[in-house]
């Protein structure tokens, strides 16, 4: 079964402070996706990767950041995390290649920021 | 801007009743299709995947395409309470050349026993 995990389940952070997530697939998969999910707007793509070291803007990209230097690991940054990124944090995965799009998520991460 | 449209609901249907979820999408090129089923407070979980026109079953679950409508659905025969959850309809547009996805905001399910 296809493994995706995130490095926390719940974050408590202050305005203003860099905030880290962390997400780790255990497939091989070469794409890596990093969405947010708010009441009554749905899953929105912020950055994925389709190989190491390659990263592509989503959707809403402004005020965050991210890092593939393994093909497993994907990282989301918040350079200076504001209250507007409160959120549910999803990170997905899946092969690449024409056909392969089924996307498997992690557990989420549940952001609050003070 | 490509879009992905679903009813927000609830849709509410009793128990051993058969739950039809319906999708649209605005993207003609459109080549994949899935259905994630979501919790409440949990994250997705992909239950179908559909390609080409016509009917796919896996159990309970049949995912329908229509690609010359632009339609995909999902029906859920003999429905159970623990089926009450929120589905998401994804869509891979296929211009990108990306493996991207575009999700609908979800429709939610309510079953009562």
């Amino acid at each position: 079964d296809v493994k995706v995990t995130q490095s926390s389940r719940y974050l408590v952070k202050r305005t203003g402070e860099k905030v880290f997530l962390e997400c780790v697939q255990d497939m091989d998969h070469e794409n890596m996706f990093w969405y947010r999910q708010d009441p009554g707007l749905g899953l929105r793509l912020i950055y994925f990767s389709y190989d190491v070291k390659m990263k592509e803007k989503g959707d809403i990209p402004e005020g965050y950041s991210v890092s593939r230097e393994k093909k497993e690991r994907f990282s989301l940054i918040l350079e200076s995390a504001s209250t507007n990124q409160t959120s549910m944090y999803l990170c997905a995965s899946s092969f690449g290649g024409a056909g392969y799009n089924e996307q498997f998520f992690g557990p989420g991460t549940r952001l609050t920021v003070l | 801007q490509k879009e992905v449209e679903q009813n927000s609901g609830p849709l509410s249907v009793p128990e051993g009743a058969i739950a039809s979820l319906n999708c649209t999408y605005s993207d003609r090129v459109s080549q994949s299709f899935f259905w994630y089923r979501q919790y409440s407070g949990k994250s997705p979980e992909l239950i179908m995947s559909i390609y080409s026109n016509g009917d796919k079953e896996d159990g309970r679950f049949t995912a329908q395409l229509n690609k010359a409508s632009q339609y995909v659905s999902l029906l859920i025969r003999d429905s159970q309470p623990s089926d009450s959850a929120t589905y998401l309809c994804a869509v891979n547009m296929g211009t990108s050349g990306y493996s991207t996805l575009t999700f609908g905001k979800g429709t939610m399910l309510l079953v009562s026993p």
